[in-house]
């Protein structure tokens, strides 16, 4: 079964700074892999995937993500962060459910605190 | 507006006494899906649905039924809860559900059900 790991359960960064939210995947075959963030009171919204192609994938809200098939990581990366950048954000592998079909396998999220 | 809408948002209930969450989407979408949510654990596909009449099991589907009798509903239904139910439900739908290359895969989140069993 695919599986992703998110190490760390919270991230602390100053606005203006670079951050970066890690991800590690387990697959067998290619990886389909997806970021997704969560507001406070609200449902999970797509930020960006990965399917095939470049490994620096562009997504919603100047975020980007890294594929690195050496390292097995799909890390969460913004130049500069805002302080409404915080939310709880989950990695995501697709993964093939009992009847064949797509399911995602979510990570258990990290939460990244952006200080003023 | 694209949207998956839930409802409660909150609901306090008792152990064993019945209750449905609802879930509507207005995209049309074919593949709709339910998750719990629960700290340290992320989040958890409960059930799924390929299509009308259509549903099946996912990671923790014990505890709980579902029903597709219409395209753009999908209730959950916790017959006797318990209070290890007590958690945070999202639905979610997405346009399909395959796994061929160029399926987009993309799920579109509701907003949310937080579940209190006493």
């Amino acid at each position: 079964a695919q599986s992703v790991a998110q190490p760390e359960d919270q991230v602390n960064v100053a606005e203006g700074n670079p951050l970066t939210v890690k991800c590690t995947y387990s697959v067998s075959g290619n990886p389909y892999l997806f970021w997704y963030v969560q507001y406070p009171n609200r449902g999970l919204q797509f930020l960006l995937k990965y399917i095939t192609g470049d490994n620096l994938v562009k997504g919603s809200y100047g975020f980007e993500a890294e594929f690195n098939k050496s390292q097995t990581s799909f890390h969460l990366k913004k130049p500069s962060a805002l302080v409404s950048d915080s939310a709880l954000y989950f990695c995501a592998v697709r993964d093939k459910g009992n009847t064949g079909f797509q399911k995602l396998v979510f990570g258990t999220g990290t939460r990244l605190l952006v200080s003023p | 507006e694209a949207q998956v809408t839930q409802n409660p948002r909150y609901l306090i209930t008792v152990t064993g006494k019945k209750l449905t969450v609802t879930c509507s989407q207005n995209m049309n979408h074919e593949y709709m899906s339910w998750y719990r949510q629960d700290p340290g654990l992320g989040l958890r596909q409960i059930y799924y649905s390929m299509n009308v009449e259509v549903t099946d099991k996912g990671d923790v589907p014990e505890g709980y039924k579902v029903s597709r009798k219409e395209k753009r509903n999908f209730p959950l239904i916790l017959e006797s809860p318990s209070p290890n139910q007590t958690s945070l439900y999202f639905c979610a739908s997405s346009s399909y559900g395959g796994m061929a290359a160029g399926a987009k895969n993309i799920q579109y989140f509701g907003a949310g059900t937080r579940l209190s069993v006493l």
